[in-house]
């Protein structure tokens, strides 16, 4: 269960756009349609953003998107806003479809500068 | 409104038990599947435990495996974590989440802080 491999870090002005790149394994990221990204601000819990890859959780804007080519699963926010501020963490299912294990990326600081 | 809160954290002896609890409400508790996930002081989210909707199915990551149960009673709306030999490195906030593979997670509580320490 190794942990997905996330850039520690990444920027961009306001206006800008940004993307994060979420790299896993045949095994996970590569071998299902199950990455979800989530956004936590200092000292709150994760918020859900994306889930199955593409599709928005409820409420979030369409500023955010999510794909995924071959192990590696992205995360783009568009038109970065000071509140887009955030840690960001992908994660994916892993292991057969009878035994159940999640992985979770090492996680981006996305700054706007 | 959906609404997760935890309790049970606190400070134990390495080697220690505690159970932590996440009391649920504001939806159909019984019909979803529930998970518990951690965040070491500064560091990044790790899975810890899923459970199925009935809780027939339960599943581990391996830093935890043999060491925690989860477990839920549906008639009370609430899921456990019960945390056994604990080590330094179980220090962490835990964090209770509704959802599964289809729906991310999608709901989580506030988190409980449970420190491993001499």
């Amino acid at each position: 269960q190794s942990a997905l491999t996330q850039p520690p870090s990444a920027s961009g002005s306001p206006g800008q756009s940004v993307t994060i790149s979420c790299t896993g394994t045949s095994s996970d990221v590569g071998g299902y349609n199950y990455v979800s990204w989530y956004q936590q601000h200092p000292g709150k819990a994760p918020k859900l953003m994306i889930y199955e890859v593409t599709k928005r959780a409820s409420g979030v804007p369409d500023r955010f998107s999510g794909s995924k080519s071959g192990n590696t699963a992205s995360l783009t926010v568009s038109g970065l806003q000071a509140e887009d501020e955030a840690d960001y963490y992908c994660s994916s299912i892993a292991g057969s479809n009878n035994f159940v294990v999640y992985v979770f990326g090492t996680g981006t600081k996305v700054t706007v500068l | 409104e959906v609404q997760l809160l935890e309790s049970g954290g606190g400070l134990v002896q390495p080697g220690g038990s505690l159970r932590l609890s996440c009391a649920a409400s504001g939806f159909t508790f019984s019909t979803y599947v529930m998970s518990w996930v951690r965040q070491a002081p500064g560091k990044g989210l790790e899975w810890v435990a899923t459970i199925s909707a009935s809780g027939g199915g339960t599943y581990y990551a391996d830093s935890v495996k043999g060491r925690f149960i989860i477990s839920r009673d549906n008639s009370k709306n609430t899921l456990y974590l019960q945390m056994n030999s604990l080590r330094a490195e179980d220090t962490a906030i835990h964090y209770c989440a509704r959802g599964d593979r289809y729906s991310g997670w999608n709901y989580w509580g506030q988190g409980t802080l449970v420190t491993v320490s001499s």
